[in-house]
């Protein structure tokens, strides 16, 4: 029965390469979000995915990430051109259809840019 | 951009001592939720609170709602090491977007044996 797994735990990427997260949901969650925890910073919501839809991408920043989560395999938070600023822990969490009453997150995957 | 203030941002404390931590905002919030961070692993949800004025125990955790619905305390009787960590508050505004949690910075506390 294994939680919300996230791979690569850590990633070490230089300026301007492209890089890939992703995330595998808990068995029977249909549902994955995406959030970014900067340093010295609290975490913010980025994206929300259904099986192949994108239900709420506000928080996402508008040029270089893309995220998607298809019908079969992880959902992929990719960025490409990556910068210094995009150095952080990036969670994603899964739920079931229906009312948020707390998430379970994976342990995330630290991105270093360098 | 509605804001959750959590306090004291930091709390060194000795094995065996009760504290408090609170979470406090100026906007109402459907529901509240607490986890606690550990370093280099994702939040673990603690408790999630609905209802103006609840009161919920986890075993010598001690969680309320404001009445208003727009702060949250944290209590810990008895704090030991293992309690150490980074707890995080975290609010959603109901209706169609309660999937969209707004987190406070956390306080990390540290126990001291």
């Amino acid at each position: 029965n294994a939680g919300v797994m996230q791979n690569p735990r850590h990633l070490v990427r230089r300026r301007g390469q492209e890089a890939r997260l992703r995330c595998s949901p808990m068995k029977g969650h249909s549902h994955v979000y995406w959030y970014r925890q900067l340093p010295e910073e609290g975490l913010k919501f980025m994206v929300y995915l259904q099986k192949e839809n994108i239900i709420d991408e506000s928080g996402m920043p508008k040029e270089r990430f893309s995220a998607e989560f298809p019908k079969e395999g992880p959902s992929i938070l990719r960025i490409q051109q990556v910068v210094r600023g995009d150095s952080a822990a990036y969670f994603c969490a899964s739920s079931p259809p229906g009312v948020n009453y707390g998430y379970t997150f994976g342990s995330g995957t630290r991105l270093t840019v360098v | 951009t509605q804001l959750l203030e959590q306090s004291p941002q930091f709390l060194s404390i000795q094995e065996g001592e009760n504290l408090t931590v609170y979470c406090n905002s100026s906007s109402v919030f459907s529901s509240l939720q607490w986890y606690r961070q550990e370093p280099g692993e994702g939040p673990v949800l603690l408790v999630t609170v609905v209802t103006g004025g609840e009161v919920k125990k986890l075993k010598r955790l001690t969680f309320q709602f404001g009445d208003a619905r727009k702060d949250s305390s944290l209590h810990i009787t008895a704090a030991q090491p293992g309690d150490t960590g980074l707890y995080l508050c975290a609010g959603d505004h109901g209706g169609g977007s309660n999937y969209k949690l707004t987190f406070g910075k956390g306080t990390l506390l540290t126990v001291n044996p």
